[in-house]
This record gives structure tokens, C-alpha cells and sequence, in this order.
């Protein structure tokens, strides 16, 4: 049973629109939580990374939320963009492992 | 700062032959490395990971076998391949110390087909 879900599977949206991706885990014990965006034929490139006592960490355009008592994390996307397109990976690490989700793989459209 | 190289990009090689793909590291010393691989449509799955010069640990029993001959460079190969080794296989970076605690950094993988 895979220790990291991710939804939706994929996602279209309209260009300029947000959007929000979801991630839950059953790791424990839990060290950190990581957000990937991997283009198509690339590796992934990481987005956000946040420790326990973290909630929420930005960077541009994407917004990573984290609820360490409902093992829950989201990937909030702001006005997106065609370039968004891609696959968006969560990882949840404890020391010494860390356990890939599915990926949610996005699509936005002009 | 950090580079990580993988060649080649892309790979068709018919089952039954032989694989190396190779991955290096520049601007960092004793990192720990992976190699990942990807099934079309399928998250990422741990192969091996090396904490060392020759010190392999592998995660799945596979076709694949992994060498880290040099501190920063890391080959995965197979004496005969199989169908199902196709995939895109990434290989990745971190600091030393525990597997899941430093942030890991990916190449640009190899697109691996079998024929």
C-alpha cells in the first residue's frame, strides 16, 4: 500500500486559473514533506520543502500548505500558466526513507 | 554550485543486450546518489541508493545492479536486458547523511527502450 496518495490523478485547467493539488500520507515518523514539479522527459525540480512545525511555504506562484495532524499537504497553483503543465510529485521522508506519491499530473490549457 | 550528469538521453537497445548508464556529480564531494526509475504513467521507484564509494544498497530485487566505482559517479547495468526494464531512469544527489533527510536532486534522465 503506497504510504503517499495524490489527487486528482490529472487536471485540466484554463490558462490564468488556480488550482490545488492534494497529498496524503500515512509515513511516520514523519521528517519532512516535499513538493516536485517534473516536466515531461525531465527530471523532477523541487518546489517546496517544509519540516513539521511548517504550515505553509511559497515560492512564486505555488503554495504548499501542510496539516501534520490530518497528514495532509496541498500545492496550491496562483494564475497559472501554460508552462505549469507537468507532473507534480509529492515526497514524504522520514529519516532514513522517503516515499514518493503517484503523482497528480496537470495540463493547462489556453 | 552542483551539476548531476546522466548519458545518454535516450537508449534502444533490443532484450537479451547488455546496459551501463552513468551518472556523475561535479561541486560537491561524498554525496549520497540514486538511481530512480519511472514506468510510463507511474511515480518514481528507489532501485538503489549509495552512501559511499562502493557501498551499495539495493531496494527491490531486479535485473539491474549498480556500482559506484568513484565519489561522484554512480553506473547502473544489467548483463541482459528485459522487456520490462524499459522506463526513464533518473539518477539523483543529496548531502551525506540520512537517505531521506537532505533535499535530492535529479538529473535529466535517460529514456530506456526495450525492443
Amino acid at each position: 500500500k503506497n504510504q503517499v496518495e495524490q489527487s486528482p490523478q490529472s487536471l485540466i485547467i484554463l490558462e490564468g486559473k488556480n488550482c490545488t493539488l492534494q497529498c496524503n500520507y500515512t509515513v511516520s515518523p514523519f521528517s519532512n514533506l516535499r513538493w516536485y514539479k517534473q516536466d515531461t522527459g525531465r527530471g523532477p525540480v523541487s518546489l517546496t520543502i517544509m519540516t513539521f512545525s511548517e504550515n505553509t511555504k511559497s515560492n512564486g506562484r505555488y503554495t504548499a500548505t501542510l496539516d501534520a495532524d490530518t497528514k495532509q499537504s496541498s500545492l496550491h497553483i496562483t494564475a497559472s500558466q501554460l508552462s505549469d503543465s507537468a507532473s507534480y510529485i509529492c515526497v514524504v521522508s522520514e529519516n532514513n526513507d522517503m516515499r514518493f506519491g503517484a503523482g497528480t499530473r496537470l495540463t493547462v490549457k489556453p | 554550485s552542483q551539476t548531476i550528469h546522466q548519458w545518454p538521453a535516450t537508449l534502444v537497445q533490443p532484450v537479451g543486450s547488455p546496459l551501463s548508464l552513468e551518472c556523475t556529480v561535479e561541486g560537491t564531494s561524498n554525496p549520497n546518489l540514486y538511481w530512480y526509475r519511472q514506468a510510463a504513467g507511474r511515480g518514481l521507484q528507489l532501485l538503489f541508493y549509495s552512501v559511499g564509494i562502493g557501498q551499495i544498497s539495493s531496494e527491490v530485487p531486479q535485473n539491474l545492479s549498480a556500482s559506484r566505482p568513484q565519489d561522484r559517479q554512480f553506473i547502473l547495468s544489467s548483463k541482459k536486458l528485459l522487456l520490462s526494464d524499459s522506463g526513464f531512469y533518473l539518477c539523483a544527489w543529496s548531502r551525506g547523511g540520512t537517505r531521506g533527510g537532505y533535499e535530492q536532486y535529479f538529473g535529466p534522465g535517460t529514456r530506456l527502450t526495450v525492443t
